[in-house]
């Protein structure tokens, strides 16, 4: 069964940290690129954080740049997001999505978890 | 960075009826491998997103019928050919050219 879970989030004051994790299973999770992906109460859908299949390249937008990082342990079939200097406007709903493209090929985010919930708050 | 603008964000439909989304880039998602990296998602409800159509025209496994996409260079268009009740929810494209953006989002709801 193809599945991603999220968790780690909570309640956290600003200028702290918090670190999430994305269990997969059924996916061959080490032959794939991963995303996170947030989306602030009420608002749109934005883009996080990008780690290769293999964790040789990452990317960052840029309201994260600097205090994020995102890694994988692939043996373990998870993914991270390591985030510091937390503040108000991080509060969202954070997922995790799988990149299904190898070589020429792209099929798009394919699989996304449930999302887990951060909240910045004092 | 790439920007992504939608219109409408709102769009009440008459189930049955045909639905039509636009998708504009502030530049080109033509790749030189001759790929275009446009996607679209639909969030429905209290759900994560789905991805629904994939390098512009592509529709995901799963995908109905009904939904098709299309478009090039910095134009493109989600068209939804008869509107169903199961097709509420929010409607995102996505550039995945230079890095990842997505657009405000468009908000389909039944009349």
């Amino acid at each position: 069964q193809v599945q991603l879970v999220e968790s780690g989030g909570g309640v956290v004051q600003p200028g702290r940290s918090l670190k999430l994790s994305c269990a997969a299973s059924g996916i061959n999770f080490n032959n794939y690129g991963m995303h996170w992906v947030r989306q602030a109460p009420g608002k749109g859908l934005e883009w996080v954080a990008v780690i290769w299949h293999d964790g040789s390249n990452k990317n960052y937008g840029d309201s994260v740049k600097g205090r994020f990082t995102i890694a994988r342990d692939n043996s373990k079939n998870t993914l991270y997001l390591q985030m510091n200097s937390l503040r108000v406007e991080d509060t969202a709903v954070y997922y995790c999505a799988r990149d299904n493209a190898r070589a020429d090929e792209y099929y798009g985010m394919d699989v996304w978890g449930q999302g887990t919930t951060v909240t910045v708050s004092s | 960075d790439i920007v992504m603008t939608q219109s409408p964000l709102s769009l009440p439909v008459t189930p049955g009826e045909p639905a039509s989304i636009s998708c504009r880039s502030s530049q080109s998602l033509l790749h030189s491998n001759g790929h275009t990296y446009l996607d679209w998602y639909l969030q429905k409800p209290g759900q994560s997103p789905q991805v629904l159509i994939y390098l512009a025209s592509n529709r995901a496994s799963g995908v109905p019928d009904r939904f098709s996409g299309s478009g090039s260079g910095t134009d493109f268009t989600l068209k939804i050919s008869r509107v169903e009740a199961e097709d509420v929810g929010v409607y995102y494209c996505m550039q995945a050219l230079q890095l990842y953006s997505f657009g405000q989002g468009t908000k389909l709801e039944i009349k």
